[in-house]
């Protein structure tokens, strides 16, 4: 039981280029979402799926597209990297749907650490 | 924008004393989670606690919610050097919203 993976670990892209982030649970949980953190800040909500087959923007959409390929996947997208896009990325997984104490809990992968020079 | 705002923003105690730390937040909430988060880490869960609720404790996390303050306090009790870590509070069901978090350091 992996819990949240996310690859790669770190990237470093140049102002223009595009990449995709990969996040996968294994958890099955319903909900998915994709964090941006930067130097001695807390987490802003970039993009999340509550179930499988919708996403939604949250509070720093622009610059990103999102996938949620199937019910374990959810993949970031930066089609045209800026160095305002320099951070953190961290992605979470919910139940969310299902009823219960803990369906808000949300569980975090180690991130990425993307640079763009 | 940051909801939950964190106080103090840094923290440094002796091992075995007592950590504090108090975050507010501005809207009404369903419920309040706060989150651990070591040096180059993911966030971890430590505990939610509902709005209905006043205090909550789980092992040595101590949380207390004052709605009518609108705001939070997270104390851990005789504190291990593997305390150290930055602490964040969140509001939100699934949108959640961060605050700054609070830098806690525990010297041996």
């Amino acid at each position: 039981n992996a819990g949240v993976t996310q690859t790669p670990k770190f990237q470093v892209l140049k102002t223009g280029q595009s990449m995709t982030l990969q996040c996968a649970q294994d958890m099955n949980h319903n909900s998915m979402y994709w964090y941006r953190q930067d130097p001695g800040m807390g987490l802003r909500l970039i993009y999340y799926s509550a179930s499988e087959g919708t996403t939604d923007k949250g509070e720093v959409p622009n610059g990103y597209n999102v996938s949620r390929l199937n019910k374990r996947e959810f993949s970031l997208r930066l089609e045209s990297a800026a160095p305002s896009q320099t951070s953190v990325y961290f992605c979470a997984s919910s139940e969310a749907l299902t009823r219960g104490p803990n369906t808000d809990t949300q569980y975090f992968g180690p991130g990425t650490r993307l640079t763009v020079l | 924008s940051q909801q939950g705002e964190e106080d103090p923003q840094a923290l440094s105690i002796q091992e075995g004393e007592n950590a504090t730390m108090n975050c507010s937040y501005k809207t009404s909430i369903n419920n309040l989670q706060w989150y651990r988060q070591n040096s180059g880490r993911g966030l971890v869960h430590l505990i939610l606690i509902r709005s209905n609720e006043r205090e909550k404790h789980s092992g040595r996390l101590r949380v207390t919610l004052d709605t009518s303050k609108k705001s939070s306090s997270l104390l851990i009790t005789a504190s291990r050097a593997a305390d150290t870590a930055s602490y964040f509070c969140a509001e939100g069901a699934q949108k959640l919203v961060f605050g700054q978090g609070t830098r806690l350091t525990i010297n041996p």
